[in-house]
């Protein structure tokens, strides 16, 4: 079956920093790839998402490279700020089908101090 | 355009009572879905339903049961609440057919003792 593994947290980070957070991926064929966010108290937001090999998504500064040969979609951005902190799910839905279910990994909680 | 809502935002059940989530959806999606979210597992699908009419297990059906009631809502039923039961239930929808991107609602937080 499908199964997303993703860093473990928390992540505590200062302002300006840089932040990687690493996932894998095991599926059949070519899923799409997803980031989420959660925001403490809210239900979760589409961050940004790939549809097939090589893709980048990219959103408030926030960088995704889909990479079929080493099966990761790690999170990347160059300055976080303090309103960055959440909680930031890693995600795929298969190839095909008219419903798309989404299989997520466990989530890192990202703290950005001031 | 009030996106995905829920409710209620919170509910405290005894074990063994019935309670029903409800959810509805004004983006004319066609797919919707239920998770519940425990801690350091992320989100596990409990039922979806792909299109109006029709509903499927996800990973975790047990102990629950959903109603398509429309287009629009998606209700999930506890009809013997267990406190394993206890967790964070997300209601997400997307416009079907291939279209993969989900949106949330703000979820209702439940609690059985």
């Amino acid at each position: 079956g499908n199964s997303v593994t993703q860093m473990e947290g928390p992540v505590t980070l200062s302002e300006e920093a840089f932040l990687t957070i690493n996932c894998t991926y095991t599926a059949t064929g070519y899923p799409s790839l997803f980031w989420y966010v959660q925001y403490p108290g809210e239900g979760l937001q589409l961050l940004l998402k790939a549809t097939k090999a090589d893709d980048k998504g990219s959103n408030k500064g926030f960088e995704a490279t889909y990479r079929k040969e080493t099966t990761s979609f790690h999170l990347e951005k160059g300055s976080v700020q303090v309103s960055d902190s959440a909680v930031y799910f890693c995600a795929l839905t298969p190839y095909s089908g008219s419903a798309r279910q989404l299989t997520f990994g466990s989530g890192t909680q990202l703290t950005v101090l001031p | 355009n009030a996106g995905v809502t829920q409710t209620p935002k919170f509910q405290v059940l005894k074990t063994g009572q019935s309670m029903t989530l409800q959810c509805a959806q004004d983006m004319n999606h066609n797919s919707m879905y239920w998770y519940r979210q425990d801690p350091g597992m992320g989100l596990r699908l409990i039922y979806y339903s792909a299109s109006e009419g029709t509903t499927d297990k996800g990973e975790v059906p047990n102990g629950y049961n959903v109603s398509r009631l429309n287009k629009r809502e998606f209700s999930l039923r506890l009809e013997s609440a267990a406190p394993s039961q206890t967790s964070v239930y997300f209601c997400a929808s997307s416009i079907g057919q291939g279209g993969e991107t989900q949106y949330f609602g703000p979820g209702t937080r439940l609690l059985v003792l």
